[in-house]
C-alpha cells in the first residue's frame, strides 16, 4: 500500500541554520515524489518534485531534496533558513493508476524558526 | 505552471444547509480533479478523484451522499456539501491535473475554509 511517514511532527531551528526535513515512503512502483509547504490557512505551494533522473532535485526558495531508493526517502534541505521559511510541510507519493494520478500525502512537519 | 482557481476562500454556512465550492483550471484542461479534506493540523485526506463526464471515485469512508461532485466541464469541478453539520467544518482543497501537464502532478486550489455553525 501505498504511504508516506513523516517522522518528526514539529520541529524548531533557529534562523540561518541549517535544515533537513524527513519523508520516508512506501510505493509499489517507482514514485514521483513531491514536497509542498502550505503557511497558515492557506493552500499549497509546490516546492520541488522528483519524477525521475538526477536524485537530487532543486527546488524554490533555496529548498533541495534527495531521492534516495535504497533508504525509501526523500528528505527536504535548505542549508540557510528564514524566519519567513516557517509553515507546515508536507512530503507526498504519487504515481499514475490508469488516466488519473493520486497524491498520497504525509502527516506533515510543521517548521519553527527561532529569531 | 498551472493555475487552480478554488472560489469561496472562506465560508460559513448555518448547520442543515448545503454548500457548494467551486474549482476552476484557469489555463489548461483538467481531465481530472481531487478533492482534499484537512483537518486542523493534519494532513490532507484524499476525498474522491472526479473524470470530466463521468461519476466520480470516493475514497473509503467518504459519503458520496452527502460530498457531492460534480465534474461537468475540462475546468470545473464543484464539491457540495449537503445538510452540513459542524463536524464537516475543515478545510478544503482541490487540485486538478490535465493530460498536458507533467506526469502525476497536480496543481492545487488555494482551499475552501468552511464553518459550519
Amino acid at each position: 500500500a501505498q504511504s508516506v511517514t513523516q517522522p518528526d511532527i514539529h520541529i524548531t531551528v533557529s534562523e540561518g541554520a541549517s535544515l533537513e526535513l524527513r519523508c520516508n515512503y512506501s510505493y509499489g512502483a517507482t514514485p514521483y515524489l513531491f514536497w509542498y509547504v502550505q503557511s497558515p490557512g492557506q493552500g499549497l505551494q509546490l516546492l520541488l518534485k522528483y519524477f525521475s533522473g538526477d536524485t537530487l532535485v532543486q527546488g524554490i526558495k533555496g529548498f533541495e531534496a534527495e531521492f534516495k531508493r535504497s533508504q525509501s526517502s526523500f528528505n527536504l534541505r535548505k542549508p540557510s533558513v528564514h524566519w519567513s521559511d516557517a509553515a507546515e510541510y508536507f512530503c507526498a507519493v504519487g504515481g499514475r493508476a490508469s488516466s488519473a494520478s493520486k497524491i498520497i500525502f504525509g502527516s506533515g512537519t510543521r517548521l519553527s524558526i527561532r529569531p | 505552471g498551472a493555475v487552480v482557481s478554488q472560489h469561496p476562500s472562506r465560508v460559513i454556512c448555518k448547520s442543515g444547509t448545503s454548500v457548494k465550492i467551486e474549482c476552476r483550471s484557469l489555463d489548461f484542461q483538467a481531465t481530472t480533479m481531487f478533492w482534499y479534506r484537512q483537518f486542523p493540523k493534519q494532513s490532507l485526506m484524499l476525498m474522491a478523484t472526479s473524470n470530466e463526464g463521468s461519476k466520480a471515485t470516493y475514497e473509503q469512508g467518504v459519503e458520496k451522499d452527502k460530498f457531492l461532485i460534480n465534474h461537468a466541464s475540462l475546468t470545473l469541478s464543484t464539491l457540495t456539501v449537503t445538510s452540513a453539520h459542524p463536524e464537516d467544518s475543515s478545510f478544503y482543497i482541490c487540485s486538478a491535473e490535465g493530460q498536458s501537464t507533467f506526469t502525476a502532478e497536480a496543481f492545487f486550489g488555494q482551499g475552501t475554509r468552511l464553518t459550519v455553525v
